[in-house]
């Protein structure tokens, strides 16, 4: 158990539709990550939050969004799905002196 | 802004020989650089993590030097196993840019290990 915990882990779904992935970080960290691993672009970084407070934003699609909780844990929606959407996602949670720690992923199939 | 190049892959090696994977980087402020290793359905691990010009980091007999000069971090091992078959990503952090900042990838190299 990496102590990040993601939901679910598979998830198929089709075109147009909207799912919601779930990440609890690492219990202590603040910083929360979203990444996009796909075949032909590797990891993308997407968002990141602090706090509640987004820090960072890489290539995220404006279909997509996040937002993280008062209890730290994140949720990365995803809307009006296309077949390129298909792709691994990750969460990592990082806190001082700890580094980062990934969750095992939820691999999103759209059909 | 920052960015981190791998050699093309993928690598397939027999074991017990010896493993090389070349990792550059173009970054402003001081990054610390990682390894990350996944395995087949799983996710990333961190391998090992350098944080200044001239650390070694080491794990699991792997091996990498910070090197400045040459903008480098490449992965090495002395004798690789069927184990150690995954994809193996080099990344940084520009902590100059405050705690808790991203991480940038690589594109990630898949080594295959022959019995």
């Amino acid at each position: 158990d990496s102590g990040v915990t993601q939901t679910p882990k598979h998830l198929i779904t089709a075109t147009g539709q909207r799912v919601t992935l779930r990440c609890s970080p690492r219990s202590g960290d603040l910083s929360v990550y979203w990444y996009q691993q796909s075949l032909d672009q590797g990891l993308q970084f997407l968002i990141q939050y602090y706090n509640g407070e987004e820090r960072a934003k890489g290539n995220i699609l404006e279909r997509f969004s996040a937002q993280q909780f008062p209890d730290l844990h994140s949720e990365l929606n995803l809307s009006s799905l296309e077949l390129g959407d298909s792709a691994l996602y990750f969460c990592a949670s990082s806190g001082p002196g700890y580094g980062y720690t990934f969750g095992s992923g939820t691999r999103l199939t759209v059909v | 802004g920052n960015s981190v190049t791998q050699m093309e892959g993928p690598v397939t090696l027999s074991e017990e020989a010896f493993l090389t994977i070349n990792c550059t980087y173009t970054a402003t402020g001081y990054p610390s650089l990682f390894w990350y290793v996944q395995y087949p359905g799983e996710g990333l691990q961190l391998l090992l993590k350098a944080t200044k010009a001239d650390d070694k980091g080491s794990n699991k007999g792997f091996e990498a030097t910070y090197r400045k000069e040459t903008t480098s971090f490449h992965l090495e091992k002395g004798s690789v196993q069927v184990s150690d078959s995954a994809v193996y990503f080099c990344a940084l952090s520009d902590l100059h840019t405050g705690a808790n900042s991203k991480l940038t990838f690589g594109k990630g190299i898949t080594l295959s290990v022959r019995p």
